[in-house]
């Protein structure tokens, strides 16, 4: 089992629809949840953290976390076309090294015009 | 805040020389930072752990005499890979903790390594 686990997709959303992405995490001592953004070419963008159960917004993106089931998700209300990139999700476990976090592989999401 | 720098953004060398790429935030101090690199549509992969003062600590897998960091200011990091061949090809990443409380990353813009 990953220890960090997202869908690949890619997900298509229509403009203006919420994209709703999942994160699943192996290690039940985890600390910390991280989104960032990527576009092509370009490197990781933090988007938002968060790390106590329930949902945090910022904007159009709200996080949501639930420690019990080890999975934390992000969504993207009113879906714009530079939306479209890879996100990833990352988690800081309690056994990992001093700062150290763990990244899923990424979910491709594609926003349609 | 969080702004992190990379230089160079872009490198092309021949094979068998050596590449220093200099990671430093802008705007805070980074007792940790971190080096990733990434292959095409492939995901970050963790290369070393680097923290002031002290050695890196490098993953499983990473060669520390052929990827060479040194992190010798609260601001600057490098990663000096030697002599490189075509396989060392990828896009290298850092990034700098500013938050230990949350551990949080910010990352620098990437350096695009290419060894003919």
């Amino acid at each position: 089992q990953k220890e960090v686990e997202q869908n690949s997709g890619p997900l298509s959303v229509p403009e203006g629809a919420i994209a709703s992405l999942n994160c699943t995490y192996s290690d039940r001592g985890s600390q910390s949840f991280f989104w960032y953004r990527q576009y092509s070419g370009k490197s990781p963008e933090l988007i938002m953290f968060i790390y106590s159960n329930g949902d945090k917004e910022d904007g159009r993106f709200t996080a949501q976390l639930n420690k019990a089931s080890q999975y934390v998700s992000l969504l993207i209300r009113d879906s714009q076309p530079s939306d479209s990139a890879t996100y990833l999700c990352a988690v800081r476990a309690l056994r990992s090294s001093a700062s150290k976090i763990i990244f899923g592989s990424g979910t491709r999401l594609s926003i349609r015009p | 805040g969080a702004v992190v720098s990379q230089h160079p953004s872009r490198v092309i060398c021949k094979s068998g020389t050596s590449v220093k790429i200099e990671c430093r935030s802008l705007d805070f101090q980074a007792t940790t930072m971190f080096w990733y690199r990434q292959f095409p549509k492939q995901s970050l992969m963790l290369m070393a752990t680097s923290n002031e003062g002290s050695k890196a600590t490098y993953e499983q897998g990473v060669e520390k005499d052929k990827f060479l960091i040194n992190h010798a200011s609260l601001t600057l990091s490098t990663l000096t890979v030697t002599s490189a061949h075509p396989e060392d090809s990828s896009f290298y990443i850092c990034s700098a903790v500013r938050d230990r409380g949350t551990d949080t990353q910010y990352f620098g813009p990437g350096t695009r390594l290419t060894v003919l």
